[in-house]
């Protein structure tokens, strides 16, 4: 079935260094990628997102890839600070007639822990 | 300008009993979907309501349920709870007219003893 899944359910990294959050779909009808960031105790908060036509986006200190080829997408965050600790999801939207909603599926999460 | 909220933040059931889950979208934001999230776990897609509408649906039992109101908040009915119904439920809100985008809530915890 659809699904969206991640490789790497745990990601250690320095303080200072660049991190990276990798995510497969499997689903080519999907128009839509978003990233989440879940701190523990609170709800996901929106980082980054993209629409199947862009390869690359950039934010602050966070750029999206996606290779639709591969169906995968990738979270860069660069210079990971402490407060970058915390659970990451992507989720995608599948295309369908907008009144039809536009519901999220999302991976299990990768757990980004920043050693000092 | 206000974010999603959500009451109560902490709720303790027994098996059987019934509850009910509050939203506040984001303020400008017309849409409300319902997610569930089981510890460890990604969520999970419960429904989504549009103009006081139930639009689309996950793989959920229909012993939840869900509602509208005019002004844009919701509410989740869980009936004849089930110990596999702990989690945290997430409201998420978003602009029909605007982007994909849905902003989420902090969540209720449910915990069914």
């Amino acid at each position: 079935g659809e699904s969206v899944g991640l490789h790497l359910p745990t990601l250690s990294v320095q303080e200072g260094d660049n991190s990276i959050i990798n995510c497969a779909y499997s689903n080519s009808a999907s128009d839509y990628f978003i990233w989440y960031k879940q701190e523990s105790g609170k709800g996901p908060q929106f980082i980054i997102d993209i629409r199947s036509n862009m390869d690359k986006r950039q934010g602050q200190r966070v750029t999206v890839l996606l290779n639709k080829t591969v169906k995968h997408l990738s979270l860069q965050i660069a210079a990971t600070q402490p407060g970058d600790s915390a659970v990451y999801f992507c989720a995608e939207k599948t295309a369908v007639v907008k009144a039809a909603g536009n519901k999220l599926t999302f991976g299990g999460g990768t757990r980004v822990l920043v050693k000092p | 300008d206000a974010g999603v909220t959500q009451s109560p933040t902490h709720l303790i059931k027994t098996r059987g009993q019934q509850v009910t889950l509050r939203c506040s979208p984001k303020s400008g934001h017309d849409t409300v979907s319902w997610y569930q999230q089981a510890l460890g776990q990604g969520p999970q897609f419960i429904f989504q309501y549009y103009e006081e509408e139930e639009r689309q649906r996950g793989n959920f039992p229909d012993r939840f349920s869900g509602h509208q109101f005019p002004n844009y908040s919701s509410e989740l009915n869980v009936n004849a709870l089930l110990l596999g119904d702990s989690a945290l439920y997430l409201c998420a809100s978003s602009l029909d007219s605007s982007t994909d985008t849905q902003y989420f809530g902090p969540g209720t915890r449910l915990t069914v003893l």
